[in-house]
């Protein structure tokens, strides 16, 4: 089975300051993992994935995250918020050891960068 | 929202009645899934499919039944044994099932009842 944890429901966070979204999952076997962000009535978009290799992966619009394979994390960074990451962003793991090929996702975290 | 697009926007189902909604891409990819979100919740995977003329039930696949007779399309009926079908539907699609590959989501169907 696999599952996934974002923590927090919303993070507000001012223009200009660091950013940072939490996740953490549970799967059998290697994990793979990946990020989206879904702008109001909108499709996902993809932004970044690990698979293997460098535990700092990064991803579209200055995004970037860290594999943490003791604490089963992989936390969504970046440097410098901007008002247009306003958006509803989605952990979501996979693993190939069940032979489900589809995203597992949870509720979602909601940014909100204030001006 | 890339080479996959999802008609209507916005569809509206009577009681009792089946409606389709469409998925298409043109990305070449093997395969496709679809999913369902409700509102203040993450995604459900619904049905996938990857290779052409072979599909499997996901994981909230009752009430719902797909087909996928091209490579380009992969329409999901939303039938009338569904018995709470208000949701956005999101199509997706990755260049094969393996487990590494990205999925790229289409822009959605609202599904709403009359």
């Amino acid at each position: 089975a696999q599952s996934v944890a974002q923590p927090e429901d919303q993070v507000n966070v001012a223009e200009g300051n660091p950013l940072t979204v939490k996740c953490t999952y549970s799967v059998s076997g290697n994990p793979y993992l990946f990020w989206y962000v879904q702008y109001p009535n909108r499709g996902l978009q993809f932004l970044l994935k690990y698979i293997t290799g460098d535990n700092l992966v990064k991803g579209s619009y200055g995004f970037e995250a860290e594999f943490n394979k003791s604490q089963t994390s992989f936390h969504l960074k970046k440097p410098s918020a901007l008002v247009s990451d306003s958006a509803l962003y989605f952990c979501a793991p996979k693993t190939g050891d069940t032979g489900r090929r589809a995203l597992t996702f949870g509720s979602g975290t909601r940014l909100q960068v204030q001006p | 929202d890339g080479g996959i697009t999802q008609s209507p926007k916005y569809l509206f189902r009577k009681e009792g009645q089946n409606v389709t909604l469409s998925c298409e891409q043109n990305l070449n990819h093997d395969a496709m899934y679809w999913y369902r979100q409700d509102p203040g919740q993450g995604l459900r995977l619904i049905y996938y499919s990857q290779i052409v003329n072979d599909f499997q039930k996901g994981d909230i696949a009752e009430g719902y039944s797909v087909s996928r007779e091209k490579k380009e399309s992969f329409p999901l009926t939303v039938t009338s044994a569904q018995k709470n079908p208000t949701a956005f539907y999101l199509c997706a699609s990755s260049m094969s099932g393996a487990v590494q590959e990205t999925q790229y989501f289409g822009p959605g169907t609202r599904l709403l009842v009359l």
